[in-house]
């Protein structure tokens, strides 16, 4: 299995632009997870998925902030506009609720860089 | 609101010591604990998951233990090796297993040769 996957690995934006962020899930995994890492507030759980429905949406900071499951296999977080705080390692997870007692495993992350 | 703490925020040590990270948490119902390693620009590795009704888990040279009466889990790391250096993050899931993880901080651990 490839684990999961984001892009891009590494994003430069002027403030104000649109970021899209992308994740794919570790095939058959039922919920999907995206977290923000920054060095003030550590990992932070932003939005989650179960079975492409969004379930939790209470750590997303701002209206500006969105995201979207359309399938079981892909996932979106788009930030519009962008703004420097907004810079972070914004990571993607999934697990299975059938498996071992909802083990997530992450992705590599997507470095923001908002300038 | 559950919060998780991780003490001590960095540890050096020489090779070969065997070492103990500190996790606790505020809210004993807790579904499951899981610890994570970062490599720095890299993303987190699962170590070990403990459920709830378990005490301890062991996976080569890691052993983490779980005691949720007091809020506080340890991992363990035999013969440490300059390969162990890294941030180490223990994170739980609440008892209504929501799924959602609420991370500590981290130990970085630096191991020097």
């Amino acid at each position: 299995d490839a684990g999961v996957i984001q892009s891009p690995r590494h994003e430069v934006t002027e403030m104000g632009q649109e970021v899209t962020l992308r994740c794919k899930p570790i095939s058959g995994h039922d919920y999907l997870f995206w977290y923000r890492q920054t060095m003030m507030r550590g990992l932070e759980l932003l939005i989650y998925f179960n079975n492409n429905v969004p379930i939790d949406d209470s750590g997303m900071p701002e209206d500006r902030f969105s995201a979207k499951m359309p399938n079981a296999s892909f996932s979106t977080l788009k930030i519009q506009p962008s703004e420097p705080r907004d810079s972070a390692v914004y990571f993607c997870a999934s697990s299975r609720a059938a498996s071992s007692y909802n083990e997530q495993f992450f992705g590599p992350g997507t470095r923001l860089t908002v300038l | 609101k559950q919060e998780v703490t991780q003490i001590p925020a960095a540890l050096s040590v020489p090779e070969g010591e065997n070492l103990v990270l500190n996790c606790s948490f505020t809210d004993s119902a807790i579904y499951n604990l899981q610890w994570f390693r970062q490599d720095p620009g890299k993303g987190l590795t699962s170590l070990l998951l403990i459920q709830s009704s378990q005490r301890e888990q062991t996976s080569g040279r890691l052993n983490a233990s779980l005691d949720k009466s007091s809020g506080r889990s340890t991992l363990y790391i035999a013969a440490s090796q300059p390969g162990d250096s890294a941030t180490y993050l223990c994170a739980v899931v609440g008892s209504g297993n929501t799924g959602k993880l609420i991370f500590g901080q981290g130990t970085t651990l630096q191991v020097k040769p």
